[in-house]
């Protein structure tokens, strides 16, 4: 089992909907929550962070995390082509090396 | 500002041979990390690095070496380069180890 798993996609949706993106996780000790953007052929970029149980919203993004059940989303409203991307879910184990576990991105893409 | 700042973009070698990928930050960055990313694989951590002078491994530093002697500069150095170690590699920076990460724009290397 992954450490952390993404369905690999694609997610296609049309421009307008809501994109809903998922990943779960196994260390019961992970204590943040990452989502990056990666355009093809450039690098990730942070879209949003999140610690706590519950949502956090940051204009059309919303992350939301559930540590009973392991997984964490991020919902993408009014989706744009622009959004088309690799959505990388990334996780903090709280150890001392500071281990971060990407999962391998979950491709969106957004039809106009 | 440039950021991170990864040299060079693309290049080849033949099994064997040496090189030194660098990375370079202006943004006055303790933690310094170098990741590999393979398709369906995911980003994995190589080595990390909390402060000039003390470097750690990551999850996969089988094959490299880095070394950081001030806070600018992080390098990884493949010493007799590998077909597994065809990547592409990026270096990422962060104020904490616990955030947000930086990424330089990606070296992609091929190992013939």
């Amino acid at each position: 089992q992954k450490e952390v798993e993404q369905n690999s996609g694609p997610l296609s949706v049309p421009e307008g909907a809501i994109a809903s993106l998922n990943c779960t996780y196994s260390d019961r000790g992970s204590q943040s929550f990452f989502w990056y953007r990666q355009y093809s052929g450039k690098s990730p970029e942070l879209i949003m962070f999140i610690y706590s149980n519950g949502d956090k919203e940051d204009g059309r993004f919303t992350a939301q995390l559930n540590k009973a059940s392991q997984y964490v989303s991020l919902l993408i409203r009014d989706s744009q082509p622009s959004d088309s991307a690799t959505y990388l879910c990334a996780v903090l184990l709280m150890d001392s090396s500071y281990k971060l576990i990407f999962g391998s991105g979950t491709r969106l893409l957004v039809r106009p | 500002n440039a950021g991170v700042t990864q040299t060079p973009k693309f290049h080849i070698l033949k099994t064997g041979q040496s090189m030194t990928l660098q990375c370079a930050q202006d943004m006055n960055h303790g933690y310094l990390s170098w990741y590999r990313q393979d398709p369906g694989m995911g980003l994995r951590r190589i080595h990390y690095s909390v402060a000039a002078g003390i470097t750690d491994k990551g999850e996969v530093p089988d094959g490299y070496n880095v070394s950081r002697s001030n806070t600018e500069d992080f390098p990884l150095r493949l010493e007799s380069a590998a077909p597994s170690q065809t990547s592409v590699y990026f270096c990422a920076s962060s104020p904490s180890p616990e955030g947000e990460l930086f990424f330089g724009e990606g070296s992609r290397l091929t190992v013939l």
